[in-house]
């Protein structure tokens, strides 16, 4: 099945500065790849997704990045702000995986005013 | 105007006993998950309905049996209860299949003692 890897598993930053997620994943056929961001006590919440026809994707301060041909995609938080500290979880799905998601390990992002 | 929403948000019991949780989600959606996240917040899917019907059953005990008796809800019954089963337990729902935006409900925190 599945096995997506993500890294760091603790990321610091001062705020204002760039903050970057990487997550590779096994399956060749995975098509799909959300990201979401989990605040203390909170339900996960996605923020920004990836479709493996698509290479990169933006939504204001948030950009992903996919490498279908190495496997990886990628989370880049600009101009970080202190309400960006949460856990933040990639995701892989492919009609290989069963069609569901699956996780990577998450990564807590504290954004240091 | 809760979208996805869980009950109880908090349950503790002893080892043995049989409990449930429920969920119900009001954005009319086809698909309803139930997932597990543990001490290092680990997420893993545990069951997926489809319009009411199991589509993924995930390696988990047999003392866990999802019910969904129509499409807004998915309940979860735990039987004989033990230590391991504590964790946060997340239901989830999303418009047709997983490649679509998951909603996540705020959990219920089970600590079995």
């Amino acid at each position: 099945g599945e096995n997506v890897e993500q890294h760091p598993s603790t990321l610091s930053v001062q705020e204002g500065d760039s903050a970057v997620i990487k997550c590779t994943y096994s399956d060749s056929a995975s098509n799909y790849f959300p990201w979401y961001k989990q605040e203390l006590g909170k339900g996960p919440q996605l923020i920004i997704d990836i479709r493996s026809n698509v290479g990169e994707k933006k939504d204001q301060r948030i950009a992903v990045t996919l490498n279908k041909t190495a496997k990886h995609f990628s989370l880049h938080i600009t101009e970080t702000q202190p309400e960006d500290s949460a856990v933040y979880f990639c995701a892989a799905s492919g009609t290989a995986a069963g069609n569901k998601l699956t996780f990577g390990g998450g990564t807590r992002v504290l954004v240091k005013p | 105007d809760t979208a996805v929403s869980q009950t109880p948000k908090y349950l503790v019991t002893q080892m043995g006993n049989d409990k449930s949780i429920k969920c119900e989600q009001n954005l009319g959606h086809d698909t309803m998950y139930w997932y597990k996240q543990d001490s290092k917040k680990f997420l893993k899917i545990m069951f997926s309905y489809n319009n009411k019907e199991l589509i993924i059953n995930e390696t988990v005990p047999n003392r866990f049996s999802p019910k969904s008796p129509d499409k807004a809800h998915l309940n979860l019954h735990i039987n004989s209860l033990e230590l391991g089963d504590s964790a946060v337990y997340f239901c989830a729902s999303s418009q047709g299949t997983v490649k679509e935006t998951q909603y996540f409900g705020p959990g219920t925190r089970l600590l079995v003692l």
